[in-house]
């Protein structure tokens, strides 16, 4: 079955620390792949987003991810974190050329940004 | 736009009652999903419409049913309220094709 893995459950970091963030997926074929924040007491948003070309995507507020097809791996980065990045990330995964209709979430990351 | 919009916020129910969360989108988006996320669960997708009048199962369906009347509207049926079905649910919507989710700002949910 289709998976996706998030290692880390929980991370404290003080700020302007580095971050990274790792999340596997098993499966095989074209997969577009998303990371998503959620801030507390906030409904989920999209942070950044591959389909195709430079694996190196970069989105909102700084993060970026790398997707190494070798590896399976879309980690989340960010060079220097803040306090408002204190959320829960959520990596997510939709399979095929034209997008299916399913997304497999993993369970998530929840990070802690100490002032 | 106002998005993705859910009613109620919060409810609690008691075991046995029955009640129906609502999600509604402006954005003519063709698919809309039901979630419930769990602590160190993730999200589990519940239900799934690719357009009005067609509806299917996602991994956790059990204890639920949906419709899909109107592109606009995908409320979710709980009818027999179990204790097992405290969560939050979301409710996302997208385009059709390759795209990301728009998410609703969820429904917490408990069951006693």
């Amino acid at each position: 079955a289709q998976s996706v893995s998030q290692h880390n459950h929980h991370v404290i970091l003080s700020e302007a620390a580095s971050l990274e963030l790792g999340c596997n997926y098993s499966y095989g074929g074209t997969v577009n792949l998303f990371w998503y924040v959620q801030y507390p007491g906030q409904h989920l948003q999209l942070l950044l987003k591959y389909f195709s070309g430079d694996p190196l995507v970069k989105g909102i507020k700084g993060f970026e991810a790398e997707f190494i097809k070798s590896k399976f791996s879309f980690n989340l980065r960010k060079p220097s974190v803040q306090w408002s990045d204190t959320a829960e990330y959520f990596c997510a995964v939709n399979h095929g050329t034209s997008g299916t209709y399913k997304y497999i979430f993993g369970t998530g990351t929840r990070l802690k940004v100490l002032a | 736009n106002a998005g993705v919009t859910q009613t109620p916020k919060f409810r609690i129910l008691k075991i046995g009652q029955s009640m129906t969360l609502q999600c509604a989108q402006d954005m003519n988006h063709n698919y809309m999903y039901w979630y419930r996320q769990d602590p160190g669960m993730g999200l589990k997708l519940i239900y799934y419409s690719v357009g009005a009048g067609i509806t299917d199962k996602g991994e956790v369906p059990n204890g639920y049913n949906v419709s899909r009347s109107t592109t606009e509207d995908f409320p979710l049926r709980l009818e027999l309220a179990a204790p097992s079905q405290t969560s939050v649910y979301f409710c996302a919507s997208r385009r059709r094709g390759v795209d990301e989710q728009y998410f609703g700002p969820g429904t917490r949910l408990t069951v006693t």
